[in-house]
C-alpha cells in the first residue's frame, strides 16, 4: 500500500533560519503529492502541490520538488518566520479514478520559529 | 460564513453515550470526508461521501455510524465508544475526487473525550 514519512519533530528554529522538511514516499503508479499545514487551534490547509515529477511546487516562500528518482518532496524554505509554526503534513494522492480525494498522509512535522 | 464548519468543537461523553458530530460545507462541493486525526499518528481516512453516497469505509468500527443527508451536510453519530476512540475527527471537502487533485479543504475539528 502506500506510505508517507516524514522526518521526526519537533523543529525548532530561530526567525530568518533556512528550513527543511524532509518526506518520502512509497507509492504504486505515479501519485499526486501535497503539503498540507495546520496552524494552532485549526483544521487542515493547502499549502502546496505537484502532481508529476520534476514538478516545484510553491506557495508563501515555501517549495518543494516533486523527485520521483528518490521518491522524495522535501519542504523548503529560505527564511522562515514566526508565524510559520505550524504542523506541516506530507501527503499523497493515488492516481486515477476516483481516489484523488482520498489523501495519505505522514504522521506530520511540529514547526516552531523563535523570534 | 467559512468554507468547512464543525460542531461542536468540543465533546466529552461517556462510553454508553450516544452523540453526534456535524459537518456544514458552504463552497458547493460534492464530496465530503470524515478523518481520525490521533496524538503522533498519521491522518486516518474513515469515510468517504460522493454525491450523497458513500464510496468509502477504511474498516472503521460500526460504533461510527456516518450519515450524508445532502451534499452540504455531513454527520458522525457515536455510540458505546472506547477511550482509545478519543481524537480530533477531521471533515473535509472537495469540489469532485476525480477532478480535485487531492485539494480537500478541512473543517477545524471536533475533539472528542471518551472516558
Amino acid at each position: 500500500g502506500n506510505s508517507v514519512t516524514q522526518m521526526e519533530g519537533p523543529v525548532t528554529l530561530s526567525e530568518e533560519a533556512f528550513l527543511t522538511i524532509n518526506c518520502t514516499y512509497t507509492a504504486t503508479g505515479y501519485p499526486s503529492l501535497f503539503w498540507y499545514v495546520q496552524y494552532p487551534g485549526e483544521g487542515l490547509q493547502l499549502l502546496l502541490k505537484a502532481t508529476k515529477a520534476d514538478d516545484k511546487g510553491s506557495n508563501k516562500g515555501f517549495e518543494a520538488t516533486y523527485r520521483k528518482e528518490t521518491t522524495s518532496f522535501h519542504l523548503e524554505k529560505g527564511s522562515v518566520q514566526v508565524s510559520d509554526s505550524a504542523v506541516y503534513f506530507c501527503a499523497l494522492s493515488e492516481a486515477g479514478g476516483t481516489s484523488y480525494g482520498k489523501l495519505t498522509f505522514g504522521q506530520g512535522t511540529i514547526l516552531t520559529v523563535h523570534p | 460564513e467559512t468554507g468547512v464548519t464543525q460542531t461542536p468543537r468540543h465533546l466529552v461523553m461517556g462510553m454508553t453515550n450516544k452523540k453526534s458530530l456535524k459537518c456544514e460545507q458552504h463552497l458547493g462541493h460534492n464530496a465530503m470526508y470524515w478523518y481520525k486525526q490521533s496524538a503522533k499518528k498519521p491522518l486516518e481516512l474513515m469515510f468517504v461521501y460522493n454525491f450523497k453516497e458513500q464510496t468509502e469505509n477504511n474498516s472503521v468500527p460500526s460504533r461510527f455510524s456516518p450519515e450524508c443527508p445532502n451534499s452540504s451536510h455531513l454527520f458522525l453519530h457515536l455510540h458505546t465508544l472506547q477511550p482509545e476512540d478519543s481524537a480530533l475527527y477531521l471533515c473535509a471537502s472537495s469540489q469532485d475526487p476525480d477532478s480535485s487533485f487531492g485539494e480537500l479543504f478541512f473543517g477545524e475539528g471536533s475533539r472528542l473525550t471518551v472516558l
